[in-house]
């Protein structure tokens, strides 16, 4: 299983932009980097995925580096519902996802 | 649509006894996971099921049976529970195989304590 290495916690000011990092030095050329979050109490929930190029959705940004071993979630301006546990996860081309321990983000009001 | 549900919410029980945990989703998903997370963890894959008929094994799947019994339902079962098991269920699907490497949407959980 492909394994990613996050940031335990991290924190950010109200508004301002927050980078969330994801190291995965050994991923494989077939695997997809996904980034989802957990909101307390809540079941996870997908926030955006990428192969190669960097990817935009109204939630979110993904910066995948040029040699895929490290990504970058952005969250352009940060709000108090941001505050969230962060996983980044390798998807193979199978069925399976593997959730790592994520970073958990505090946003300062 | 109410997407993926799961029930019961809340579940107590004593070392040895049974119960399943009920899982339904109504966006014809074709896969279906049963993930625990326990306390400051993240979620790990107990079992999943790709496809209707078919079930496969996760990481952590002893003490666990699960059956798909439709399209629509994939229920968990403990035959006799374990203080170890006391965590929080998570139940999730997706479109499944050959329909793209799309999202994962997941249910709102099932609290379960073995005392």
């Amino acid at each position: 299983d492909a394994k990613t290495t996050q940031p335990n916690s991290m924190e950010s000011n109200e508004e301002e932009p927050v980078h969330l990092p994801c190291n995965h030095s050994t991923i494989s050329g077939t695997d997809y980097i996904h980034w989802y979050r957990q909101l307390p109490s809540q079941g996870p929930e997908y926030v955006i995925h990428g192969l190669t190029s960097n990817v935009n959705n109204r939630m979110a940004s993904l910066a995948i580096a040029e040699d895929r071993k490290s990504s970058t979630l952005i969250l352009h301006r940060a709000t108090l519902r941001d505050a969230a546990v962060y996983y980044c996860i390798l998807r193979p081309t199978g069925n399976q996802f593997y959730f790592g321990t994520g970073t958990s983000l505090t946003v300062i009001p | 649509n109410a997407g993926v549900t799961q029930t019961p919410k809340f579940q107590v029980l004593k070392t040895g006894q049974s119960m399943t945990l009920q899982c339904a989703q109504d966006m014809n998903h074709n896969s279906m996971y049963w993930y625990r997370q326990d306390p400051g963890m993240g979620l790990r894959l107990i079992y999943y099921s790709a496809s209707e008929g078919t079930t496969d094994k996760g990481e952590v799947p002893n003490g666990y049976n699960v059956s798909r019994l439709n399209k629509r339902e994939f229920s968990l079962r403990l035959e006799s529970a374990a203080p170890s098991q006391t965590s929080v269920y998570f139940c999730a699907s997706t479109k499944g195989p050959g329909q793209g490497l799309n999202e994962q949407f997941f249910g709102p959980g099932t609290r379960l304590t073995v005392l």
